[in-house]
């Protein structure tokens, strides 16, 4: 079983919809929960960054964490063209180890 | 803001040749990475490096990767002998502190090996 696992679509929705993206994990020491956004020919960007268990909303994104089910999710609500890119979730585990484990990335276009 | 930068955007090196990619991490970040993403592949961790020694590595970087912070503002990766299969974009990363503090990303270097 792949440490963090992620559908790598690629996944299209109109313009004004509700994305959720999703990542699921298998090493329980994952505590710190990120998601990204990567554009093309470009680095990863940091959108969200949560702890534990629960929810975080910035904006229209939305993150929410389920420890007890390995599962994390990225909400984008009112989606707009401009969030077309590839979607990258990351984990790592507690104080003392700074590896990020990253999924292979959801590649989202949102059409006009 | 303040942001990572990479140089060179693109780098072709023959094979057996020694490559160096450079990156100006975040000017007040004290802990530094780099990771690479292989064509159609997840970004993987190579190197995190603190207060001037490496601090995790994986089992990718062997003798032929090595680090080094040369002066107060650059951080850089050596690849001693590169083989095809070093090719891929290599991503720097820094970070202000461990724990809650997130990585930020460069926007990479592509190494292509021929």
């Amino acid at each position: 079983q792949k440490e963090v696992e992620q559908d790598p679509g690629p996944l299209s929705v109109p313009e004004g919809a509700i994305v959720s993206l999703n990542c699921t994990y298998s090493n329980s020491a994952f505590q710190y929960f990120m998601w990204y956004r990567q554009y093309s020919r470009k680095g990863p960007e940091l959108l969200m960054y949560t702890y534990s268990s629960g929810n975080k909303e910035d904006g229209r994104f939305t993150a929410q964490v389920d420890k007890s089910s390995k599962y994390i999710s990225l909400f984008i609500r009112d989606s707009q063209p401009s969030d077309s890119a590839t979607y990258l979730c990351a984990m790592r585990p507690n104080f003392g180890n700074e590896k990020l484990t990253f999924g292979t990335g959801t590649r989202l276009t949102i059409i006009p | 803001e303040p942001e990572v930068t990479q140089t060179p955007s693109h780098q072709v090196t023959q094979m057996g040749q020694e490559v160096i990619l450079r990156c100006v991490p975040i000017s007040n970040h004290l802990y530094f990475y780099w990771y690479r993403q292989i064509l159609g592949q997840k970004v993987e961790f190579l190197v995190s490096f603190y207060n001037n020694e490496i601090s995790e590595k994986s089992e990718i970087f062997d003798d032929q990767f090595s680090v080094e912070r040369p002066d107060g503002s650059n951080f850089t990766l050596k690849i001693r002998s590169t083989k095809l299969e070093d090719s891929a974009m290599y991503f720097c990363a820094s970070s202000l502190g461990a724990g809650l503090q997130p990585q930020h990303f460069g926007d990479g270097t592509r190494l292509s090996i021929l």
